[in-house]
């Protein structure tokens, strides 16, 4: 079946540090790929995406890039701020195989100490 | 758009009772999910439902939980009785299909306390 595996966390970072989060998945179809934010108290919310292989996601400053070759959607910043700080969280779907699920990962906390 | 609205916010109650989580998706959205995040066992989907109608409960842990979608702006899971390991935040979350990449947006979520 399909699963998402992400860096373990917490992450403890400066401020402007570069900041990047590892995520690898497995999936039987052609996925989607989605990285989720979730701030303190918060649901989840969409960040960035990219449905086919070689897309880039971007968005606020952090990029993804899909790699097919390696299964992987790293999340990247060059420079991180204290804003930053949440729970990061690694998705795929299926869709192409008419599956609206969501596979998470585990989620990776990232703090940034100002 | 006001976004997933869910209610309560929070919930404290005592073992045995019965509990009834509420959500109403974004208007238009005719795909609804509900999730339970703990931090032993992270983000799970509990249940799914397209055009009102539950199309993968394999995430419900058992008969004490139970989700309805009566219409296409509400839906309810209920737990019965509840017990202390159900202590959770429980998540709704709406998508719709008529978009490609199917983005689902969350509700604040519920945080559950059975004491």
């Amino acid at each position: 079946g399909d699963s998402v595996t992400q860096m373990e966390g917490p992450v403890t970072l400066s401020e402007e540090a570069f900041l990047t989060i590892n995520c690898t998945y497995t999936a039987t179809g052609y996925p989607s790929l989605f990285w989720y934010v979730q701030y303190p108290g918060e649901g989840l919310q969409l960040l960035l995406k990219a449905t086919k292989a070689d897309d880039k996601g971007s968005n606020k400053g952090f990029e993804a890039t899909y790699r097919k070759e390696t299964t992987s959607f790293h999340l990247e910043k060059g420079s991180v701020q204290v804003s930053d700080s949440a729970v990061y969280f690694c998705a795929l779907s299926d869709v192409n195989f008419g599956n609206e699920k969501l596979t998470f990962g585990t989620g990776t906390r990232l703090t940034i100490i100002p | 758009d006001a976004g997933v609205i869910q209610s309560p916010r929070h919930e404290v109650t005592e073992m045995g009772q019965e509990v009834t989580l509420r959500c109403k998706p974004i208007s238009g959205h005719n795909s609804l999910f509900w999730y339970r995040q703990t931090m032993m066992r992270g983000l799970e989907l509990l249940i799914y439902f397209n055009n009102n109608v539950p199309i993968d409960d394999s995430g419900m842990p058992e008969d004490r939980f139970s989700a309805k979608m009566p219409n296409a702006s509400f839906s309810t899971l209920k737990i019965q009785p509840s017990e202390p390991r159900d202590s959770a935040v429980y998540f709704c979350a709406s998508s719709s299909t008529s978009e490609y990449y199917n983005e689902q947006f969350f509700g604040p979520g519920t945080r559950l306390t059975v004491l």
